[in-house]
């Protein structure tokens, strides 16, 4: 089966790091992408990891651990704009052609 | 802007109309998913194309039918239109057949479509 979850909602200082975590238990396994997505506007690529470790992307970073079945996306120095759903996807199993997505994080970034 | 095209960007109609959606993929990419989103909810997959031959099928009702034309784009129909259909449609392309590690998806604007 497939499976992705990650927190509902969270809310962070501007200025400071947050980290949104996302589990995942697919079969399969072929890479996981984060995305960032602003109230009633289409979903933005930010990252994709398919081999362990920290992928860094000026201030957005993502990890992966496989073994683990987890992912998180770390966003530093806050920025109000930064307000918005981080969604975790991943390509479904090998012959089904579909991408996986979270239900997504809702981040509020506070002044 | 990610390359890829969706029209109309509103529409409002009643329950019981139907409505074509229109989503034009990235140059070069060959497949192209469409997705329902409603109100503080999830993406929801409905369907998937690659090349116009149809490749995977989500949640979709049988109320709705998608074509991908050849010159690769793609137009999703929904008929009989009920209230709980009021949602944001999008649609994404890639280049990849699907389910590949190295092609993300890039998405459209969407089309928000109001069942009045």
């Amino acid at each position: 089966g497939q499976n992705i979850d990650q927190p509902t909602e969270m809310t962070a200082t501007e200025g400071a790091i947050v980290q949104i975590n996302c589990t995942y238990q697919t079969s399969g396994f072929n890479g996981l992408f984060w995305y960032q997505q602003h109230a009633g506007e289409a979903p933005t690529f930010l990252s994709y990891n398919v081999l362990d470790g920290l992928e860094e992307k000026g201030r957005f970073s993502s990890f992966l651990s496989r073994s683990k079945g987890y992912s998180y996306l770390l966003l530093k120095e806050l920025q109000m704009k930064d307000s918005a759903s981080y969604l975790c996807a991943s390509p479904g199993p090998p012959g089904t052609y579909k991408y996986i997505f979270g239900t997504g994080t809702r981040l509020k970034v506070l002044a | 802007d990610s390359g890829v095209t969706q029209t109309p960007k509103h529409l409002i109609t009643a329950t019981g109309q139907r409505v074509t959606l229109r989503c034009s993929p990235r140059s070069g990419d060959l497949s192209v998913y469409w997705y329902q989103q409603s109100l503080d909810q999830g993406l929801q997959f409905l369907i998937q194309y690659y090349n116009g031959e149809e490749r995977a099928k989500g949640n979709i009702l049988e109320r709705f039918s998608a074509q991908q034309f050849p010159d690769l784009h793609s137009e999703l129909n929904l008929s009989s239109l009920e209230l709980g259909d009021s949602a944001l449609y999008f649609c994404a392309s890639s280049e990849s057949p699907g389910g590949s590690y190295n092609s993300p998806l890039h998405f459209g604007n969407g089309t928000r479509l109001t069942v009045t």
